[in-house]
């Protein structure tokens, strides 16, 4: 079957750095999305990861490993903004998005 | 990125009423566009998936009969609930997708949402 695990909940104390991470396991893939929500707020993209590597956007970058089935999100400079569930989706063969449970982020001044 | 709206942002129906949620892509042709439901604190739900001009595929476990989804053109696909029962309140997202270009990003743009709450 097709799996996406990621953390439930983490906690950060504003201004330091977090990384969030996601494992899969999909039929095929055809890459790598990290979303950000806010509660009763739809999902905003945040970055694409198809190629191994790190893609670095500003406070936030991406990391993706095929081989290991890995992904993180790294989050710099926190902000109290930040303070949102993050979503790993990973699009498979058929490029449907196959979506992990979310990770609320709790950061604390 | 592309701007996808949604409209009503919120409703409160009656039960047994039917609503109707119109999803529109504003800044490019969606050819895919898909209909989430999210229960509070819950993972995203993907209920269907539309093609313009063809059949939405449903996922396992949503019936097609109650939640009827018509994508007649490239900027606009709707989703009513027909015969809404107060377990039907959620929160309902639309996303679109444009072409799918070999090697290129084949991300979901999403509208901002519809509450729906019947009683």
């Amino acid at each position: 079957g097709q799996n996406i695990d990621q953390p439930t909940e983490m906690t950060a104390t504003e201004g330091a750095i977090v990384q969030i991470n996601c494992t899969y396991q999909t039929s095929g893939f055809n890459g790598l999305f990290w979303y950000q929500q806010h509660a009763g707020e739809a999902p905003t993209f945040l970055s694409y990861n198809v190629l191994d590597g790190l893609e670095e956007k500003g406070r936030f970058s991406s990391f993706l490993s095929r081989s290991k089935g890995y992904s993180y999100l790294l989050l710099k400079e926190l902000q109290m903004k930040d303070s949102a569930s993050y979503l790993c989706a990973v699009s498979d063969s058929n490029y449907q998005l196959i979506w992990g449970a979310g990770t609320k982020l709790i950061i604390k001044p | 990125g592309a701007v996808v709206s949604q409209h009503p942002s919120w409703v409160i129906c009656k039960s047994g009423t039917s609503v109707k949620i119109e999803c529109r892509s504003l800044d490019f042709q969606a050819t895919t566009m898909f209909w989430y439901r999210q229960f509070p604190k819950q993972s995203l739900m993907l209920m269907a998936t539309s093609n313009e001009g063809s059949k939405a595929t449903y996922e396992q476990g949503v019936e097609k009969d109650k939640f009827l989804i018509n994508h007649a053109s490239l900027t606009l696909s709707t989703l009513t609930v027909t015969s809404a029962h107060p377990e039907d309140s959620s929160f309902y997202i639309c996303s679109a997708r444009g072409d799918l270009i070999a090697g290129g990003h084949n991300e979901q743009f999403f509208g901002p949402g519809t509450r729906l709450t019947v009683l």
